[in-house]
This record gives C-alpha cells, sequence and structure tokens, in this order.
C-alpha cells in the first residue's frame, strides 16, 4: 500500500538557522512528488514539486528539496529561516492512476524562535 | 494565476439544515477535487472529478452530495451533518497537462455544525 512518513511531527529552530524536513515514501514506482505548506486556518500553497529530472528541486520561499530514490526520501530544507515560515508542511506523492490522489503525511509543524 | 477561490470562508449550520459549498477556478482544469480536514491532520480525499465526471468517491456518507455543473465550477451540497462534519473543506483542481500536474488548493471553508 502507497504510505508516507514525516517523522518528525514538530520541530523548533532559531530564526537564521537551516531546516529540515524529511519526508518518506512507500510506493512501487516513483511518484510526482510535492511540498505544501500551511498556516493556521488556510488553505495549502504549493511550496515545490519533483516529476523527474534533476532530483535538486527549487521551490518559492527559498525552499529546494531533494529526491533520493535510493532511500525513497523527498526531503525539504532551507538555508535560514524566518519567522514567517513557522507552519504546517505536508509531503504528499501524488497517486497518479488514482484520479491523482494525494496520500498526506502526518504534517510536521514547525516553530520559529526569535 | 493559479487561484481556487472558495465560498463561503465560514459556515456554521445546525444538523437539519441544508447548505452548499462552492469552489470556483478559471485556469482551464478539468480535475477538481474536495478534501475535509480535521484540526491538526492531513487533509482527507473525499471526491475526484475528472472531465465534470465523478470518478472517484472515497466512501463520503450519502449526507456529503458533490455536483460538478461545468468545468470550472465544484459543489458540496450538505443535508443532515453530524457534529463530527466539523472540519476545513479544501477544494483543489488540477490541470491534467503532464508537464503541470499539480493540485492546486483554495482557501477553504471552516464548518461548523451544531
Amino acid at each position: 500500500a502507497q504510505s508516507v512518513t514525516q517523522p518528525d511531527i514538530h520541530i523548533t529552530v532559531s530564526e537564521g538557522a537551516s531546516l529540515e524536513l524529511r519526508c518518506n515514501y512507500s510506493y512501487g514506482a516513483t511518484p510526482y512528488l510535492f511540498w505544501y505548506v500551511q498556516s493556521p486556518g488556510q488553505g495549502l500553497q504549493l511550496l515545490l514539486k519533483y516529476f523527474s529530472g534533476d532530483t535538486l528541486v527549487q521551490g518559492i520561499k527559498g525552499f529546494e528539496a531533494e529526491f533520493k530514490r535510493s532511500q525513497s526520501s523527498f526531503n525539504l530544507r532551507k538555508p535560514s529561516v524566518h519567522w514567517s515560515d513557522a507552519a504546517e508542511y505536508f509531503c504528499a506523492p501524488m497517486i497518479y492512476n488514482q484520479g491523482g490522489k494525494l496520500i498526506f503525511g502526518q504534517g510536521t509543524e514547525l516553530s520559529v524562535k526569535p | 494565476d493559479t487561484e481556487v477561490t472558495q465560498t463561503p470562508k465560514h459556515l456554521v449550520m445546525g444538523m437539519t439544515n441544508k447548505k452548499s459549498l462552492k469552489c470556483e477556478q478559471h485556469m482551464g482544469h478539468r480535475a477538481m477535487y474536495w478534501y475535509k480536514q480535521k484540526a491538526k491532520k492531513p487533509p482527507e480525499l473525499m471526491f475526484v472529478y475528472s472531465y465534470e465526471k465523478l470518478s472517484i468517491n472515497e466512501s463520503v456518507p450519502s449526507r456529503f452530495s458533490p455536483e460538478c455543473p461545468n468545468s470550472s465550477l465544484l459543489n458540496l451540497h450538505l443535508h443532515a451533518l453530524q457534529p463530527e462534519d466539523s472540519a476545513l473543506y479544501l477544494c483543489a483542481s488540477r490541470s491534467l497537462a503532464s508537464a503541470t500536474d499539480t493540485q492546486y488548493f483554495g482557501p477553504g471553508t471552516r464548518l461548523t455544525v451544531l
């Protein structure tokens, strides 16, 4: 069965520090992979996506993610976190032959210390 | 422009009421989705419409009735809901073009059932 794991439920980093949010998926083939961010009570905003090709993808707000096939991982990184990055982050593979269904991880809540 | 709009932003209804949620996109996308999100949980897929036809129903109770009147509009009709149906309801649309095969989300409707 397809699944995705975000092992860190809550992470706190200091403003200006680097960030890495982990995501591992279980799927028969390489799915399309997405990271979304959600501020409290808001919808989901697309940060970045991986379809194929270059395994390091750049997104909005200075985020990047690296796809590692051997580890079935798609970790999200940012070199210097800003207070406005505090939010919930979701990793989501897309299951193409099931109507493009997104399989969401449990999410990682990011808090930023001043 | 990747905007998906949802109305209303907030809705309070009694268990005997009938109400509708509306979702609209003008990006020419041919797939539209309804998700339900409870507090501190990831979104859960409810329905998928592809080319205005219902393609996936994730075993959602019949008190939720989706409708896709045209390629730009998606409705969710609500009747005889239960308090446990209180949640954030998210709409998303997807282009179905392989180069941009991405779901874009609206801001959501916060539903409270009394």
